[in-house]
């Protein structure tokens, strides 16, 4: 399978612990993606990478959360002191360097905060 | 503030009972639409990229189409494969890229 990959599927935690969760892009694609989507609504933008550098953060990524791509290809997402408002599904899409270009998605980490 | 508004929310049709789904948008500096389907559970799977007003993109029983203000998928003749949540998503240059502001989506059901 050459698609997106994330792992774990499922987490779940109590209040105050930290999780992290994995990204496999598709190998050739140089920008990744990570969202988070809560349930009836759409997926909503957290971070973008360009190969190893992060180029933009939304101001939904408070203090809490911090994402890496240290060698350009995986990465990771960070969630330190968890909050039950966190619970959410946490989806990750990578694209090609190439314009406007379509992203393709992983199967997400739904994240449950008890 | 970017806003994108899908209706309806929800559809429910009879298997052959064609329909269109509708996304309006106010996002400043557009670069493209996407649309997206969605079945429980899973990411969203890519359907198309619009890229300026008059554009169309059809893909068998779909055509999405794009205006200034608005975009439709319209679902032709549609089969119970179809049932899913179909996302509209306005894109805008950001740090050398362009993201994508989702709507909420329209959960399609289509009755055999």
């Amino acid at each position: 399978d050459t698609g997106v990959s994330q792992d774990p599927r499922h987490k779940i935690t109590k209040r105050g612990q930290n999780v992290t969760f994995r990204c496999d892009p598709i190998s050739e694609h140089n920008r990744l993606y990570w969202y988070r989507q809560t349930l009836g609504q759409g997926p909503e933008f957290l971070t973008y990478f360009q190969n190893e550098a992060q180029l933009e953060k939304s101001r939904l990524l408070s203090d809490r959360f911090s994402a890496e791509r240290p060698k350009g290809s995986f990465s990771t997402l960070e969630i330190q002191r968890t909050e039950q408002g966190d619970s959410a599904m946490y989806l990750c899409a990578s694209s090609f360097l190439a314009g406007i270009d379509e992203q393709f998605f992983g199967p997400g980490t739904r994240l449950t905060v008890l | 503030e970017d806003q994108v508004t899908q209706s309806p929310e929800a559809l429910r049709l009879q298997e052959g009972e064609s329909s269109s789904l509708n996304c309006s948008y106010t996002v400043s500096g557009l670069r493209g639409l996407f649309w997206y389907r969605q079945d429980p559970g899973k990411g969203p799977e890519f359907l198309f990229t619009l890229y300026s007003a008059g554009e169309e993109k059809e893909k068998e029983r779909l055509k999405a189409t794009l205006t200034k203000k608005e975009s439709f998928l319209h679902i032709t003749a549609p089969k119970p494969e179809d049932s899913a949540t179909y996302l509209c998503a306005p894109s805008k240059e950001a740090g050398g890229s362009y993201i994508p502001t989702f709507g909420r989506g329209t959960s399609l059901i289509v009755h055999p």
